[in-house]
């Protein structure tokens, strides 16, 4: 089993839409999350981090953890051109700092 | 946020040569950690770069082929050894910043021909 599971897509959504993206998780004892965008060429870039149960709001973007179900979603609103990209969720393993990354979701917004 | 100097941002090199990537971070941190990512695949952790101590390296890879270097808390390198074609991949540099969250160098991109 992988540690941190994706759907590798690609999502497509029109503009304007909301895009949601799903990831699993296997070690019960992470304590961090965090969702990376990747553009074609470039290395990731942080754009949002959840450590509790609950949402996390930040302008567009959404994240929702659910630790029970080992679960952890993006959700992006009013989804623009500029948002095609591949997203990647990472994980914090409890006790030792070591990031584990997901195989990434490639989104592509229509205009 | 760290600031994460790496360096070459991309190489070309023939097989059975060696590329030393470098790696700068503008504030002092315990960890350092390597990624690879090979095309169209998510990052492999490679190995966590530890000052004062030797590296400690994950499943599947190894010192002899990517020995790394970490002199001070500011600064380490990751030397790809006797390349082979299979070794073309972006290689990153990481911190784990204040609230656990990992930052990224710009990355090189290694093409082995």
């Amino acid at each position: 089993q992988k540690e941190v599971e994706q759907n590798s897509g690609p999502l497509s959504v029109p503009e304007g839409a909301i895009a949601s993206l799903n990831c699993t998780y296997s070690d019960r004892g992470s304590q961090s999350f965090f969702w990376y965008r990747q553009y074609s060429g470039k290395s990731p870039e942080l754009i949002m981090s959840i450590y509790s149960n609950g949402d996390q709001e930040d302008g567009r973007f959404t994240a929702q953890l659910n630790k029970a179900s080992q679960y952890v979603s993006l959700l992006i609103r009013d989804s623009q051109p500029s948002d095609s990209a591949t997203y990647l969720c990472a994980v914090l393993s409890g006790g030792y700092q070591k990031v584990t990354f997901g195989t990434g979701t490639k989104l592509q917004v229509i205009p | 946020s760290a600031v994460i100097s790496q360096k070459p941002s991309r190489d070309i090199c023939q097989r059975g040569t060696s590329l030393t990537i470098q790696c700068q971070v503008d504030s002092q941190v315990t960890m350092m950690f390597w990624y690879r990512q090979q095309p169209g695949q998510s990052l492999t952790l490679i190995a966590t770069a530890n000052q004062g101590s030797e590296a400690t390296y994950e499943s599947g890879f190894v010192i002899d082929k990517f020995p790394i270097s970490r002199p001070n808390l500011t600064f380490s390198t990751l030397t790809v050894s006797n390349m082979s074609p299979e070794d073309s991949s972006i290689y990153l540099c990481s911190v784990v910043g204040m609230n656990t969250e990992a930052f990224f160098g710009q990355g090189t991109r290694l093409t082995v021909v």
